[in-house]
């Protein structure tokens, strides 16, 4: 099977932009998550969704938004960027969404100027 | 509330030395815990599960609930040994389960 995969890979914003990133789970996976990852605060988990809904929402503001399409595809969108969202997001899949070994993409470099 | 603990932030050993990569975590329930590595330029992969038991690529770790630990070990290092390593707990939080990851312990092995 193909892994999770992740677009755009590289990304560069100027803040007050907004951006949107993609990811596509394992085939027949349902749960996708997605992380933030930084230097300084590591990986922190953003949000879960499943079947096209939202289940669970880390401790991020509300300029951080998601959704889920129908074929388990899902997209973060992030509003009126700041220096501080440079970071790598991570989103990983798995099948239920329970307590199933998650798999990770390669992640999205967003890089704010 | 959850946490993981990974007190190393670089650890260096010699190839062919023993490793242990320390993972401490706080956490009220029942503890579901992984390993994860980062190769240079790949991706986060999974290393091992507790609750396989495996061993994978010479590496195990123990769950010790009274000293809630999860050390990663393997007996002889390897150069491509060489990554970042997160220990990770899985709980499950408003109706869904995800994961909280420790800061990373980056392993150096030195030929």
């Amino acid at each position: 099977k193909a892994g999770v995969t992740q677009t755009p890979r590289y990304l560069i914003k100027t803040r007050g932009q907004q951006v949107t990133l993609s990811c596509s789970p394992i085939s027949g996976h349902r749960s996708v998550s997605w992380y933030q990852q930084t230097p300084g605060q590591g990986l922190q988990f953003l949000f879960e969704y499943f079947s096209e809904t939202q289940r669970n929402k880390g401790n991020f503001p509300g300029r951080f938004s998601g959704r889920q399409f129908s074929n388990s595809r899902s997209e973060m969108n992030v509003s009126t960027l700041e220096l501080g969202d440079s970071a790598l997001y991570l989103c990983a899949s798995t099948q239920t969404g329970d307590a199933d070994t998650q798999y990770f993409g390669p992640g999205t470099r967003l890089t704010v100027l | 509330a959850q946490r993981v603990t990974q007190p190393e932030k670089l650890l260096s050993v010699f190839k062919g030395a023993p490793v242990e990569l320390k993972c401490n975590y706080s956490y009220s329930g029942s503890p579901e815990l992984f390993w994860y590595v980062q190769y240079s330029r790949q991706r986060l992969q999974l290393l091992l599960r507790h609750i396989s038991r495996e061993s994978i690529k010479g590496f195990t770790a123990d769950l010790n609930k009274g000293e809630t630990s999860f050390h990663l070990k393997k007996p002889f290092a390897q150069e491509e040994d060489s990554a970042m390593y997160y220990c990770a707990l899985l709980y499950s939080g408003a109706g869904s389960y995800q994961l909280t990851f420790g800061k990373g312990t980056k392993l150096s092995v030195i030929p």
